[in-house]
């Protein structure tokens, strides 16, 4: 069965610092992997995504993440975080054997940034 | 281009109550899904639609139907609804395109306080 684990509830970091966000997960077949975010009151809006080809994967907003195979990872990172950037951040995986597009979520991590 | 919109934003029901929940797209998207999101649990998948005509139970669909009316519109209903339905929910719509995997877009959700 598919699954994401997002193992840290909140993260917290200064303005201009760099920041992570943490995402493991599991599929039986090749994963593909995303990353979205939800601003208070809104819907998720889609930050990148890892389908194939180059580990280091860029999005919007000058976020980045990284797929490491061998630790079903997939965390998300910012050299140099924005106050603008405090937000909830979603993890997801689909099974690429799966052919009925259906995503699982993580549990969400909340991005506090301090000026 | 709207995207995805999701009528109503916010509705307060009773419990037993019935109501049906609007979605539509105009990316002419195949593939449509609903879901609900309540706190510390991600997005979990209630039904979707991988095409017109067709549609497909996801991870709690216990409670709901749903009903993919065009390929723009794909609506969910709550036939009595329970105070366990008490979440946002939010409809999403995506298009598998060669090279490039298949992104989900979401709509700004409807908030359900079922009493």
């Amino acid at each position: 069965a598919q699954s994401v684990a997002q193992p840290e509830d909140q993260v917290n970091v200064a303005e201009g610092n760099p920041l992570t966000v943490k995402c493991t997960y599991s599929v039986s077949g090749n994963p593909y992997l995303f990353w979205y975010v939800q601003y208070p009151n809104r819907g998720l809006q889609f930050l990148l995504k890892y389908i194939t080809g180059d580990n280091l994967v860029k999005g919007s907003y000058g976020f980045e993440a990284e797929f490491n195979k061998s630790q079903t990872s997939f965390h998300l990172k910012k050299p140099s975080a924005l106050v603008s950037d405090s937000a909830l951040y979603f993890c997801a995986v689909r099974d690429g054997g799966d052919s009925s597009y259906k995503l699982i979520f993580g549990s969400g991590t909340r991005l506090l940034v301090r000026p | 281009n709207a995207g995805v919109t999701q009528t109503p934003k916010f509705q307060v029901l009773k419990t037993g109550q019935s109501m049906t929940l609007q979605c539509a797209q105009d990316m002419n998207h195949n593939s449509m899904y609903w879901y609900r999101q309540d706190p510390g649990m991600g997005l979990r998948l209630i039904y979707y639609s991988a095409s017109e005509g067709t549609t497909d139970k996801g991870e709690v669909p216990n409670g709901y139907n749903v009903s993919r009316l065009n390929k723009r519109e794909f609506s969910l209903r709550l036939e009595s609804a329970a105070p366990s339905q008490t979440s946002v929910y939010f409809c999403a719509s995506s298009e598998w395109v060669t090279g490039l995997g298949e992104t989900q877009y979401f709509g700004p959700g409807t908030r359900l306080l079922v009493l």
